[in-house]
């Protein structure tokens, strides 16, 4: 069962408009979140991460939002560029049982076309 | 930067066949992992490890084994390999838990 789930497989964006990517978790033991960005046939970028004790946290163009009641995560990239098409990933970390404390989990990705 | 390097970054075999991925990082980090990702999915964990010698199974069940004897190295390794090992493999490392990872640039394997 998905604990960190991406609903939208794609998202299209024209260029100099805003990107909205989201996620949901269902596991409130999750208190550090992460988007990595990633490109066919490379790793995965850290783009920017928030703790569970903030609800914004903000860098340059990326702007990540976090709904603990909701379990809702959300990445906003304004204005968006083409270079910005690529695989956008969400993942959370926690104390999870099990011994999986600290590893991250990651959602199915959401694929962003920026238009010029 | 991130300084974490994978070789091959492509490998096409045979089945049957015993392969080795390479994944080596030069930050000290004490944490390192292996995943899976096919395409359209998530990245799924298949190893970690908390340091030298600590090697432990991630969410995802899988056939290949690793290694842990020095830090800056986490070698995966498939004994034979089959068609459904076909996959990208992602190496990454953390400074710890509860913390960004930084990831190679990825193995894309093909048994064929």
């Amino acid at each position: 069962d998905q604990q960190v789930k991406q609903n939208s497989p794609s998202l299209s964006v024209q260029e100099g408009r805003i990107s909205i990517l989201n996620c949901d978790y269902t596991n409130s033991m999750f208190d550090y979140f992460l988007w990595y960005k990633k490109y066919p046939a490379e790793g995965p970028t850290f783009l920017i991460s928030i703790s569970s004790i903030k609800d914004k946290n903000e860098d340059g163009r990326f702007t990540v939002f976090l709904n603990k009641s909701a379990k809702h995560l959300s990445l906003h990239i304004v204005p968006s560029q083409p270079g910005d098409s690529a695989v956008y990933f969400c993942a959370a970390a926690g104390l999870l049982s099990g011994g999986s404390q600290g590893n991250l989990i990651f959602g199915k990705g959401t694929k962003l076309s920026v238009k010029p | 930067e991130a300084d974490i390097y994978q070789t091959p970054r492509y490998l096409v075999i045979g089945t049957g066949k015993k392969i080795t991925l390479e994944c080596s990082q030069t930050m000290g980090h004490d944490k390192m992992y292996w995943y899976q990702q096919d395409p359209g999915m998530e990245l799924h964990l298949i190893h970690y490890s908390y340091g030298v010698n600590s090697t432990e199974k991630g969410d995802l069940s899988s056939e290949s084994t690793v290694s842990r004897i020095r830090t800056e190295h986490f070698p995966l390794t498939l004994e034979s390999a089959r068609p459904s090992h076909t996959s990208q493999y992602l190496c990454a490392s953390s400074p710890g838990s509860n913390t960004e990872a930084f990831f190679g640039q990825g193995t894309r394997l093909t048994v064929v």
